[in-house]
C-alpha cells in the first residue's frame, strides 16, 4: 500500500525558512521509475508544481521558485524534504508531494496547510 | 515553458449529462504526457487519466479522455453526484517538470 505523508509547520513568519518532510511508505525512493514531488494549492486557486527529485537524486525545480528551493531525499529513512527561503504571506498554501510515476503523479499525501503570517 | 489554458472555468451541469472539459496547450505536448485529475473539497487530487487516454486504477468507464497536440478533453458520459468536483489537466515537460492547468469546476445546476 503506497502512502505519502507530510509534516512540518503549520505557521511561518514572513522572511522565514519553510521546512516540509514527505515520508513515503509502499516503495522505495531509489526505485528508478518513481521519483516525488511537491506540490502546492492556495487557497480556492490552481496546483502549482513546485519540485521534483528522482531516483538517480537527480532535482528539478520550477522556474520561477528555483532560486528559493532546495529537494532532498533520505532513501534510508523514506523522506523527502523540501526548503523553501523568505517565505511571504504569499506563500500560504496546501503544500502536497507526490509520487511520480512515469510521467504522472500517482499517489498524493493528503497535504498540510502552511499559513505564513507574523 | 508550455502553459495549460482548461475551458470553461465553471461547468454546470445536471446529474446524468454529459461534460465536456477542454485542455488546451501553448505548444505541442506529447500525449504520453497528459493527465487528468479530479480533486474535491478538502482532498488531495486524484489521477484519472494519463497518457491523454488512459484511465488510471479503479476509474470509472464514464471518465474518457482524448486528443493530441495542443487540444485534449476530458469527457465525463453521464454525471454522477460524485464526479461534481474541479478538475485539472497536467503536462510532463522536456524540462523534467510538471505544469498543470487552471482548472474547471464542474457544479450542480
Amino acid at each position: 500500500q503506497v502512502t505519502l505523508k507530510e509534516s512540518g509547520p503549520v505557521l511561518v513568519k514572513p522572511t522565514e525558512t519553510l521546512t516540509l518532510t514527505c515520508t513515503v511508505s509502499g516503495f522505495s525512493l531509489s526505485n528508478a521509475r518513481m521519483g516525488v514531488s511537491w506540490i502546492r494549492q492556495p487557497p480556492g486557486k490552481a496546483l502549482e508544481w513546485l519540485a521534483h527529485i528522482f531516483s538517480n537524486d537527480e532535482k528539478s525545480y520550477s522556474t520561477s521558485l528555483k532560486s528559493r528551493l532546495t529537494i532532498s531525499k533520505d532513501t534510508s529513512k523514506s523522506q523527502v524534504v523540501l526548503t523553501m527561503t523568505n517565505m511571504d504571506p504569499v506563500d500560504t498554501a496546501t503544500y502536497y508531494c507526490a509520487r511520480i510515476r512515469g510521467a504522472v503523479a500517482d499517489y498524493w499525501g493528503q497535504g498540510t496547510l502552511v499559513t505564513v503570517s507574523s | 515553458e508550455i502553459v495549460l489554458t482548461q475551458s470553461p472555468g465553471t461547468l454546470s451541469l445536471s446529474p446524468g449529462e454529459r461534460a465536456t472539459l477542454s485542455c488546451r496547450a501553448s505548444q505541442s505536448v506529447s500525449s504520453s504526457y497528459l493527465a487528468w485529475y479530479q480533486q474535491k473539497p478538502g482532498q488531495a487530487p486524484r489521477l484519472l487519466i494519463y497518457g491523454a487516454s488512459s484511465r488510471a486504477t479503479g476509474i470509472p468507464d464514464r471518465f474518457s479522455g482524448s486528443g493530441s497536440g495542443t487540444d485534449f478533453t476530458l469527457t465525463i458520459s453521464r454525471l454522477e453526484p460524485e464526479d461534481f468536483a474541479v478538475y485539472y489537466c497536467q503536462q510532463y515537460g522536456s524540462s523534467r517538470s510538471l505544469t498543470f492547468g487552471g482548472g474547471t469546476k464542474v457544479e450542480i445546476k
